[in-house]
């Protein structure tokens, strides 16, 4: 039983250009969304967060996109570095309810020089 | 210095075997979490103390038992260890108890079973 699912296991782009990660839910419940990187040999860290009251948030190079009626996000990475090559987690919760995260299994994402 | 950290950072033992990781956050943080990442690479939380509450105890064979000395520390015990128990073992703190506060996790631990 997937809730959150990150359907692209891989993504490669070239330095300079957008990456776009994807993300799909299944629980309407979910209204509150959270992505975290990891790099190999650490524990994930917090990138970006939205709050279903809206549809984009935006921090530096990284916006994130929330399409409630489609049940869908994106991260969006621009320009993308190759200190950005990394799994990216999407996670989702519901505020007022079990007051724990639900993940996604993950994209790894490579930039190339 | 390290916000959350877990010992030991690689674990391997033998099934049937008890074991205990170690998880200490500095941050001053109220909630605790354990996730386990499987092979499949799903990470998913088993456990979530709150000062010391258990507030979150998913299905989790009992083998597993948690322990909160203190709002700054939240220990794994694992009994008589299976092979479907290999996996790595994320400890996680955050500063209140509502899903909507980042969380800080550690290094993992990566338990192998032979």
């Amino acid at each position: 039983d997937q809730q959150v699912k990150q359907n692209s296991p891989s993504l490669s782009v070239q330095e300079g250009r957008i990456s776009i990660l994807n993300c799909d839910y299944t629980n309407s419940m979910f209204d509150y969304f959270l992505w975290y990187k990891k790099y190999p040999a650490e524990g994930p860290t917090f990138l970006i967060s939205i709050s279903s009251i809206k549809d984009k948030n935006e921090d530096g190079r990284f916006t994130v996109f929330l399409n409630k009626s489609a049940k869908h996000l994106s991260l969006h990475i621009v320009p993308s570095q190759p200190g950005d090559s990394a799994v990216y987690f999407c996670a989702a919760t519901a505020q007022g309810g079990s007051e724990k995260l639900v993940f996604g299994k993950g994209t790894k994402l490579t930039v190339n020089p | 210095d390290t916000a959350v950290s877990q010992t030991p950072k690689y674990l391997v033992t033998q099934m049937g075997n008890d074991k205990s990781i170690k998880c200490e956050q500095n941050l001053g943080h109220d909630t605790m979490y354990w996730y386990k990442q499987d092979s499949k690479k799903f990470l998913k939380i088993m456990f979530s103390y709150n000062n010391k509450e258990l507030i979150i105890n998913e299905t989790v064979p009992n083998r597993f038992s948690p322990k909160s000395p203190d709002k700054a520390h939240l220990n794994l015990h694992i009994n008589s260890l299976e092979l479907g128990d290999s996996a790595v073992y994320f400890c996680a703190s955050s500063p209140f108890r509502f899903s909507n506060q980042p969380q800080h996790f550690g290094d993992g631990t990566r338990l192998s079973i032979l």
